[in-house]
């Protein structure tokens, strides 16, 4: 059973960066996407970004002059960092796993993508 | 960048039937994924594909699609299926792969 452990710390100050680290656990790191998302209180889920065992990226374009996610493939890791914070980024931080499968039909093949394992959330204040 | 758009609340009866839908051009490519969150928990993930279920999700959850339309239907509602429902799907617009999510239907089973 893959599980996802994440860490990181929650209290910052506006300008400060956002590190957080997800490890993945009881399961193969490479052949999916490893993602990010975070959900501010009261709010929706919004997609931050994602990179492969290989280290490609794709990001948010929102966000993606603040945001950086690398792996280390060593320890199955990869990590969030979200730079010059303000209270907008108050959230409660998720790491997730993205896979696809081919479906192979007999006239058309399709693709299916989901995310199917998800860590417990780190909430992450910003304030003064 | 795309944008999925739901219903923000639905209402259903104890044991009926819910539709819960989803919107946007990215469903006329790619199919949407479920999920389900409960107050103060991870998502979990409840539909995927044309209309596949998880191991340990309920056979009362089912999914459909029509052009840039997703539907996510419980049929005969439990008490436990109050919650709130995101769709999600990937996106390859403005040349780059990305995912969006819906901004969520809260569900009230009655």
């Amino acid at each position: 059973q893959v599980q996802l452990q994440q860490w990181g710390a929650g209290l910052l100050k506006p300008s400060e960066t956002l590190s957080l680290t997800c490890a993945v656990y009881g399961g193969s790191f490479s052949g999916y996407y490893w993602s990010w998302i975070r959900q501010p209180p009261g709010k929706g889920l919004e997609w931050i970004g994602e990179i492969n065992h290989s280290g490609s990226t794709n990001y948010n374009p929102s966000l993606k002059s603040r945001v950086t996610i690398s792996v280390d493939t060593s320890k199955n890791q990869f990590s969030l960092k979200l730079s010059s914070v303000t209270a907008a980024d108050t959230a409660v931080y998720y790491c997730a796993r993205g896979r696809s499968i081919t479906i192979f039909g007999v006239v058309i093949t399709s693709y299916y993508y989901y995310m199917d394992v998800w860590g417990k959330g780190t909430t992450v204040t910003v304030s003064s | 960048s795309s944008e999925l758009t739901q219903d923000p609340a639905v209402s259903v009866a104890l044991g009926q039937t819910v539709r819960i839908t989803c919107q946007g051009d990215s469903l006329r490519s790619y199919y949407a994924s479920w999920y389900q969150q409960k107050p103060g928990q991870a998502p979990v993930l409840v539909i995927y594909g044309k209309n596949n279920r998880p191991s340990g999700i309920p056979d009362r959850f089912s999914g459909s699609s029509s052009g840039n339309t997703a539907s996510l239907t419980i049929t005969g509602a439990q008490a436990e299926d109050e919650a709130d429902y995101y769709c999600n799907s990937r996106d390859s617009s403005g040349n780059h792969l990305h995912w969006v999510f819906g901004g969520g239907t809260k569900l009230t089973v009655l």
